[in-house]
């Protein structure tokens, strides 16, 4: 069973400050995706990486695909109130079909 | 363009009873998902349809199951249900083979 542990489960920082959130399997993924999820609506996808050693950044948004395709993580710079919310990562298999989703990361940015 | 649309978006069952899940996908898209997400945890797979045909089906039992129609929408049935089935349900749509994956806001099931 594939399985993504992501640390912290929940992070509660400061306007300003930065962080990281870590996504971390024993199985190796063809993909691995970041989404942002708020109460009451459906995970939106931030970005999808592929190769390993892969390094996207979106505005403050810095993601990492491990190596080994087993890990990722998700480095946020100068947080804003706007990032509040639930991370999650996603593995894919080779067709994209399923995806397995980490335990999720709640962020909390306070002004 | 329209996003991903599911209804309802809230729906409360009672034990042993039967529901029935709608998702539209984006139009031009021929991959449909379904996710279910318990509170408090990550969303997890139950089935992919593209093309109208079954691709991939999550550890689920068969209580659960689901169908594409020509028009690429969806349902997905729900038979005897339990209190654990409460959850959100996911519908996300994609261009093809489940490439790029866009959510639908969800169906909040409660079942008492």
């Amino acid at each position: 069973t594939q399985l993504l542990e992501q640390s912290p489960q929940f992070l509660s920082i400061q306007e300003g400050e930065n962080l990281t959130v870590y996504c971390n399997s024993s199985s190796v993924f063809s993909s691995l995706q970041w989404y942002r999820q708020e109460p009451g609506e459906g995970p939106v996808l931030l970005v999808t990486v592929v190769t390993g050693g892969e390094v996207k950044k979106l505005k403050r948004l810095t993601f990492q695909f491990g190596d080994a395709r087993k890990d990722s993580s998700l480095h946020i710079t100068a947080a804003q109130t706007g990032d509040t919310g639930l991370y999650l990562c996603a593995g894919g298999d080779t067709g994209f079909q399923k995806l397995v989703f980490g335990t999720g990361t709640r962020l909390l940015v306070s002004p | 363009d329209a996003g991903v649309t599911q209804s309802p978006t809230h729906l409360i069952k009672t034990r042993g009873q039967h529901v029935t899940l709608r998702c539209s996908p984006i139009s031009g898209h021929k991959s449909v998902s379904w996710y279910q997400q318990v509170l408090g945890q990550g969303p997890q797979f139950i089935f992919q349809y593209y093309e109208k045909e079954e691709r991939g089906r999550g550890n689920f039992p068969d209580r659960f199951s689901a169908r594409q129609f020509p028009n690429y929408s969806s349902e997905l049935n729900v038979n005897a249900l339990l209190l654990g089935d409460s959850a959100l349900y996911l519908c996300a749509s994609s261009p093809r083979d489940g490439y790029g994956y866009t959510f639908g806001s969800g169906t909040r099931l409660t079942v008492v």
